[in-house]
């Protein structure tokens, strides 16, 4: 899996848009993006992923530049509870089926949401 | 809509004690997973399941044992505790391996004195 890179920390006001980025300059062409984050004391959340193209869902929207080197996750509009570490994580599309990997966490960024 | 739910949420257990923790997920799907997270090491796969009746050691299996009777039940075994297991277990499922994601429950936060 490729390397991410994220910077540690990010503060973002109540209301506002949350742009995190992410770098993963050696992906291959295989490669997803996904986002995940981990509120204190929780699981791991699932928030979105991607290959080529940008895609939104209800949580979340994801940008990826043309040459698949980084990303941004957007939160647009940014509560109090979306204060968590925010994990990018680059992944094959494709492996073996009756195999599996681990899936691996960064350092992540961790988000505060400002009132 | 449960998604994942592992029980018990807590335990403490003394050295040598046994103990098994139960994970269900409600959504179909067919893989799942067993981690344990440290402080500083990020998620390490115990064992992981592609289907009703597999199992499979993931990174770092030992001292863990796995069963998967049902689709929908993945239990994580302990058969002798020790302290070195002391850990929080997240429990995740996928519906497949070729890109789709894991849900996560809210892990099991178990000591072992």
């Amino acid at each position: 899996d490729a390397k991410t890179t994220q910077p540690p920390s990010m503060d973002c006001a109540e209301g506002r848009a949350a742009n995190l980025p992410c770098n993963h300059s050696t992906i291959s062409g295989n490669e997803y993006v996904y986002w995940y984050r981990q509120i204190h004391s929780q699981g791991p959340q699932y928030i979105i992923h991607g290959l080529k193209n940008n895609e939104t869902n209800e949580m979340a929207s994801l940008i990826i530049t043309e040459d698949r080197k980084s990303s941004t996750l957007i939160l647009p509009h940014a509560t109090l509870r979306d204060t968590a570490v925010y994990y990018c994580i680059v992944r094959l599309s494709q492996i073996s089926s009756g195999s599996a990997r681990q899936l691996t966490f960064g350092s992540g960024t961790q988000l505060t949401v400002l009132p | 809509n449960a998604g994942v739910t592992q029980t018990p949420k807590f335990r403490v257990l003394k050295t040598g004690q046994s103990m098994t923790l139960l994970c269900a997920q409600d959504m179909n799907h067919e893989y799942m997973y067993w981690y344990r997270q440290d402080p500083g090491m990020g998620l390490r796969l115990i064992h992981y399941s592609v289907g009703e009746g597999t199992t499979a050691k993931g990174e770092v299996p030992d001292g863990y044992n796995v069963s998967r009777l049902k689709k929908q039940n993945f239990l994580l075994g302990l058969e002798s505790a020790a302290p070195s297991q002391t850990s929080v277990y997240f429990c995740a499922s996928s519906y497949d391996s070729f890109g789709q994601p894991q849900h996560f429950g809210d892990g099991t936060r178990l000591s072992i004195l």
